[in-house]
């Protein structure tokens, strides 16, 4: 049991240059969702997903693309890369939405991106 | 990793001291609280939870104390640790609601 599962560590990018971010689980969890994380704020919803075929907007999704063709896997798409998606983004698979113990949410160890 | 925790508030304590890290809420129909440990590196990790109905609720060695008076949580850990040296947040959301929000944080940093 690998938990979340997060691929690549480290990436950066030049302006416009497009990647995919991976991110599997093997916990047979429905709810996967992708956030990124900017120095001095909280994590932010890019897009999420409620069981393999569903995706959803989050918070911040423009610039990102998602797809959930199986349940174990999530991978977020990049399709411009720009200077304002440096950050750090995180994948997390989850029993339900909303998280009710500590159990039942999974975060992987996330991709630090740097776009040049 | 270190980029995460700038512009982060910072508490330091001794190791065995306790440990008091603030969190205030902005959403006062919010009824349900997470608290996330984050080790430099790695993802956040939950750590325990609290419903509205509550205002204290204990797990081994961290309680959380909730006043909604003033939309105010703490996290308390007892005889902290190196091992507890991390950045904490707290995550608010209505029970059945669909999204979670997410603080900022709070650096810890134990001196041993």
């Amino acid at each position: 049991n690998a938990g979340v599962t997060q691929t690549p560590k480290f990436q950066v990018l030049k302006t416009g240059q497009s990647m995919t971010l991976q991110c599997a689980q093997d916990m047979n969890h429905e709810y996967m969702s992708w956030y990124r994380q900017d120095p001095g704020m909280g994590l932010r919803l890019i897009h999420y997903s409620v069981g393999a075929g569903i995706t959803d907007q989050g918070e911040v999704p423009n610039g990102y693309n998602v797809s959930r063709s199986t349940t174990e896997d999530f991978p977020l798409r990049l399709l411009s890369a720009a200077p304002s998606q440096t950050s750090v983004y995180f994948c997390a698979s989850s029993l339900a939405r909303i998280p009710r113990s500590t159990d039942t949410q999974y975060f992987g160890p996330g991709t630090r991106l740097t776009v040049l | 990793g270190e980029s995460v925790g700038l512009h982060l508030p910072t508490l330091s304590v001794q190791e065995g001291d306790n440990s008091i890290i603030n969190c205030a809420y902005s959403n006062s129909a919010s009824d349900y609280f997470i608290w996330y440990k984050q080790e430099s590196g790695k993802g956040p990790q939950f750590i325990i939870d609290i419903r509205s109905n509550m205002d204290k609720r204990q797990g081994q060695r961290v309680t959380v104390l909730l006043n909604k008076t003033v939309k105010h949580l703490s996290l308390q850990i007892a005889a902290t640790q190196p091992g507890d040296s991390a950045v904490y947040f707290c995550a608010e959301t209505m029970e059945y609601g669909n999204k979670l929000v997410f603080g900022a944080g709070t650096i810890l940093r134990v001196k041993s």
